[in-house]
């Protein structure tokens, strides 16, 4: 079955600097590849998501890339806030969930003023 | 609004005492399952369903029973729980043109 690894586990950053959250994945057969943005307390929310046809995707100031040869996709998170503070999990499966959707361990990202 | 609603969001009880989490949606999803949160290890799936009466186990199924009887319902039953299955439970819903949603999460203590 599908494995998702995630790294780092935690990240520390100050305000204005970017970071950097990396997974991998070992069924590939996955293409759709989904990020959750879980602030303190709440449910985990969809941010951005990228399917095996696109390499990269930019929203803001986030961003996705996939190497599906490599099997790994990272999430850019570029000019970091505060309120970018949370727990954010990298997951693969198939589109709208019709097979299981598995998820990295988390990355807790901390954002110093 | 669109929402898959949780009840109730805390939940105290003893070892071996049944319990039910219910789980209701809203947006006429096809797809809905059941995921535990614990730390460091994320979120694990515990059982899903593709419709009305198809369900099926996820990672960590044990202890853990669903039903499926009507489209926007999916409650969890643990039908003798133990303190190993004192966690944080996400109920969530998708369909092939809707991502995953998550509800806001029931806390559960076993003591």
């Amino acid at each position: 079955g599908e494995n998702v690894e995630q790294h780092p586990s935690t990240l520390s950053v100050q305000e204005g600097d970017s970071a950097v959250i990396k997974c991998t994945y070992s069924d590939s057969a996955s293409n759709y590849f989904p990020w959750y943005k879980q602030e303190l307390g709440k449910r985990p929310q969809l941010i951005i998501d990228i399917r095996s046809n696109v390499g990269e995707k930019k929203d803001q100031r986030i961003a996705v890339t996939l190497n599906k040869t490599a099997k790994h996709f990272s999430l850019h998170i570029t000019e970091t806030q505060p309120e970018d503070s949370a727990v954010y999990f990298c997951a693969a499966g198939k589109p709208g969930g019709y097979n299981k959707l598995i998820f990295g361990a988390g990355t807790r990202l901390a954002v110093h003023p | 609004e669109a929402q898959v609603t949780q009840n109730p969001r805390y939940l105290i009880t003893v070892t071996g005492k049944k319990l039910t989490v219910t789980c209701s949606q809203n947006m006429n999803h096809e797809y809905m399952s059941w995921y535990r949160q614990d730390p460091g290890l994320g979120l694990r799936q515990i059982y899903y369903s593709m419709n009305v009466e198809v369900t099926d186990k996820g990672d960590v199924p044990e202890g853990y029973k669903v039903s499926r009887k009507e489209k926007r319902n999916f409650p969890l039953i643990l039908e003798s729980p133990s303190p190993n299955q004192t966690s944080l439970y996400f109920c969530a819903s998708s369909s092939l043109s809707s991502p995953l949603h998550f509800g806001n999460g029931t806390r559960l203590t076993v003591t």
